[in-house]
């Protein structure tokens, strides 16, 4: 069965610095996709970044950037020069293609505390 | 465009009332997701609805019906409410059934049962 696995419970980093959130998966699937949404204080879930499992290059977008490593099941999300403004709930999801429907599957999530 | 709605935004109910949660979308998507989000959790699916006319359960479908009443608009029922659905619930859309295909979400319905 997929699994998506997010193994901190919360992060703390320093604004300006940058900081790894970690996200393995369990997947048999050849094809899948990854995601990291955001989810702030207000409740709303903001997509961030998507890594498909037959790109070679990792994913950017803006500061956020996704270490994609296949073999170890790994899909990390790295945020760049931290701003109080990410200080949210991140949460890794796969997308699983399923009898002709695609569902996401979620991990816990990781609290992100950006201080100043 | 809105993207996705939903409404109402805030409900409490007492143990044992029914409510209808609604959901539509105005970007032409083809399928359509109900999850619910407890506290420290990820979400979970409840239901979806690959194209108008049909819908299939996911992960946690216990307690809950849905109708997908044309391609804009998918509804969750409560038929009676209990404090176990006491949580934060969110519809989603997808143009497709790539896998590449990025879900948006609405802005969530917070309910709490009494």
């Amino acid at each position: 069965a997929q699994k998506i696995t997010q193994t901190q419970p919360g992060m703390f980093v320093q604004e300006k610095e940058a900081v790894t959130l970690d996200c393995t998966y369990d997947t048999s699937d050849q094809s899948y996709g990854l995601f990291w949404y955001k989810q702030p204080s207000s409740g709303e879930m903001i997509f961030l970044i998507y890594q498909g499992s037959y790109d070679e290059q990792n994913a950017t977008e803006g500061r956020y950037s996704l270490n994609f490593q296949k073999a170890r099941k790994s899909a990390n999300l790295v945020i760049s020069a931290s701003q109080l403004g990410d200080s949210a709930m991140y949460f890794c999801a796969m997308i699983k293609v399923s009898g002709g429907y695609n569902k996401l599957i979620f991990g816990a999530g990781t609290r992100l505390a950006v201080h100043p | 465009n809105a993207g996705v709605t939903q409404t109402p935004k805030f409900q409490v109910l007492k143990t044992g009332q029914s409510m209808t949660l609604q959901c539509a979308q105005d970007m032409n998507h083809n399928s359509m997701y109900w999850y619910r989000q407890d506290p420290g959790m990820g979400l979970r699916l409840i239901y979806y609805s690959a194209s108008e006319g049909t819908t299939d359960k996911g992960e946690v479908p216990n307690g809950y019906n849905v109708s997908r009443l044309n391609k804009r608009e998918f509804s969750l029922r409560l038929e009676s409410a209990a404090p176990s659905q006491t949580s934060v619930y969110f519809c989603a859309s997808n143009p497709g059934t790539s896998a590449h295909n990025e879900q948006f979400f609405g802005p969530g319905t917070r309910l709490t049962v009494l």
